[in-house]
């Protein structure tokens, strides 16, 4: 198993354009996030998904946006992009196992709107 | 708003010795307590996870949870400068086992 994917590791934007930084799992995980992390935080949850064609808002979702067509794949779209959203990005997976919801990380997106 | 509280560090601790890292949370519903470890320049990997109040240990660390005190804590026997990384708390949101909220993390030095 690969587990959590993300490409691409490193990407330079322009402040106005747009990109998508996709996000693929392997491990047949019913639910997946998108997180931010800014130097020094935590993470915070940008859109999560429960499931194929289900998804839902999390703390920080202005200025992205997100779709789940399929269980493996979970891209986030970034519209016009903007010098705050220069962050590192992770997307992650988790399986319901008894009640307990472990997320499996990707190696991340460092992203830098200039 | 829902809260995860670490301290920032760094926590500076000898090689061989017991290092201690505390974590506490707002949300009196939540059910289970996380720790990761995230090296620098890489995502988080899970070291345990707990649920129920007292301790659960898996090799050299050992988790503690005490509900009461809305207090969870992390302990790492013979540290090893491996060890060195930072250190993240989430907690999950009562009545969504699965959302989490983070803590900033603390960020540990193992010395050799």
């Amino acid at each position: 198993n690969a587990g959590v994917t993300q490409t691409p590791k490193f990407r330079i934007l322009k402040i106005g354009q747009s990109m998508t930084l996709q996000c693929t799992q392997d491990m047949n995980h019913n639910y997946m996030y998108w997180y931010r992390q800014d130097p020094g935080m935590g993470l915070k949850l940008i859109y999560y998904s429960v499931g194929a064609g289900i998804t839902d808002k999390g703390e920080v979702p202005n200025g992205y946006n997100v779709s789940r067509s399929t269980t493996e794949d979970f891209p986030l779209r970034l519209e016009l992009a903007a010098p705050s959203q220069t962050s590192v990005y992770f997307c992650a997976s988790s399986l319901p196992g008894q009640g307990i919801y472990e997320q499996y990380f990707g190696p991340g997106t460092r992203l830098t709107v200039t | 708003q829902k809260e995860v509280e670490q301290n920032s560090g760094p926590l500076s601790v000898p090689e061989g010795a017991i290092a201690s890292l505390n974590c506490t949370y707002s949300d009196r519903g939540s059910q289970s307590f996380f720790w990761y470890r995230q090296y620098s320049g890489k995502s988080p990997e899970l070291i345990m996870f707990i649920y129920s109040n007292g301790d659960k240990e898996d090799g050299r660390f050992t988790a503690q949870l005490n509900k009461a005190s809305q207090y969870v804590s992390l302990l790492i026997r013979d540290s090893q400068p491996s060890d060195s990384a930072t250190y993240l708390c989430a907690v999950n949101i009562m009545d969504s086992n699965y959302q989490l909220i983070w803590g900033a993390g603390t960020k540990l030095i193992i010395k050799p």
